[in-house]
């Protein structure tokens, strides 16, 4: 079945740090990939509509300047979070569905943050 | 907000059948009815997706009320494994479409 692939899956680093999380679709193209944060005991919130080869689409309340989108291929997706801070620690996953069909979405395993 | 409203908790028996309900009343006619579950600290897992025809895979069984208002996953031999929350998500079928989750039901299989 279609697999979506998210790295790294768990990252710790100092405030004021920029981390790269990678989202792959293995064996689909994906022209749209979605980015979701999960904060503990809560459900999973979208923050952006990844496009290939055009600019992301925002949920409102999300700085796009600080979580930076780059889809540049239909199959992969990254997204940056540029000067971390203890909030922005949270759960970090990706989802990505067969643009050329009918097919459901696949998540990525995701990716743990932690801001010290 | 979500589209649909599930209890948000229920537990089963190991090896019992668990039936997971779910109401979307207000649900159009080219969307379909999705349901996706989250084992701890993974990503959401797809589970199975209709329309209004009840559907069987390897992992479950849908069952859609004919007004489609209302729907169940059964999972007909519960195992510890499936202890996870459920998701049930109404959308259209499109690789652009987004996937929008309520609070879902935490299911939990004891032994």
């Amino acid at each position: 079945g279609a697999v979506v692939s998210q790295h790294p899956s768990r990252v710790i680093c100092k405030s004021g740090t920029s981390v790269k999380i990678e989202c792959r679709s293995l064996d689909f193209q994906a022209t749209t990939m979605f980015w979701y944060r999960q904060f503990p005991k809560q459900s999973l919130m979208l923050m952006a509509t990844s496009n290939e080869g055009s600019k992301a689409t925002y949920e409102q309340g999300v700085e796009k300047d600080k979580f930076l989108i780059n889809h540049a291929s239909l199959t992969l997706s990254t997204l940056t979070v540029t000067s971390a801070h203890p909030e922005d620690s949270s759960f970090y996953i990706c989802s990505a569905g067969d643009s050329y069909s009918n097919q459901p979405q696949h998540f990525g395993d995701g990716t743990r943050l932690s801001i010290l | 907000d979500a589209k649909t409203t599930q209890p948000p908790s229920m537990d089963c028996a190991e090896g019992r059948a668990a039936n997971l309900p779910c109401n979307h009343s207000t649900i159009s006619g080219n969307e379909y009815v999705y349901w996706y579950r989250q084992i701890h600290s993974q990503g959401p897992q797809y589970i199975i997706h209709g329309l209004k025809n009840n559907e069987t895979n390897e992992m479950a069984s849908l069952i859609i009320t004919e007004d489609r208002k209302s729907s169940t996953l059964i999972l007909p031999h519960a195992t510890l494994r499936d202890t996870a929350v459920y998701y049930c998500i109404v959308r259209v079928a499109s690789g652009y479409s987004t996937l929008t989750f309520g609070k879902g039901t935490m299911l939990l299989v004891s032994p």
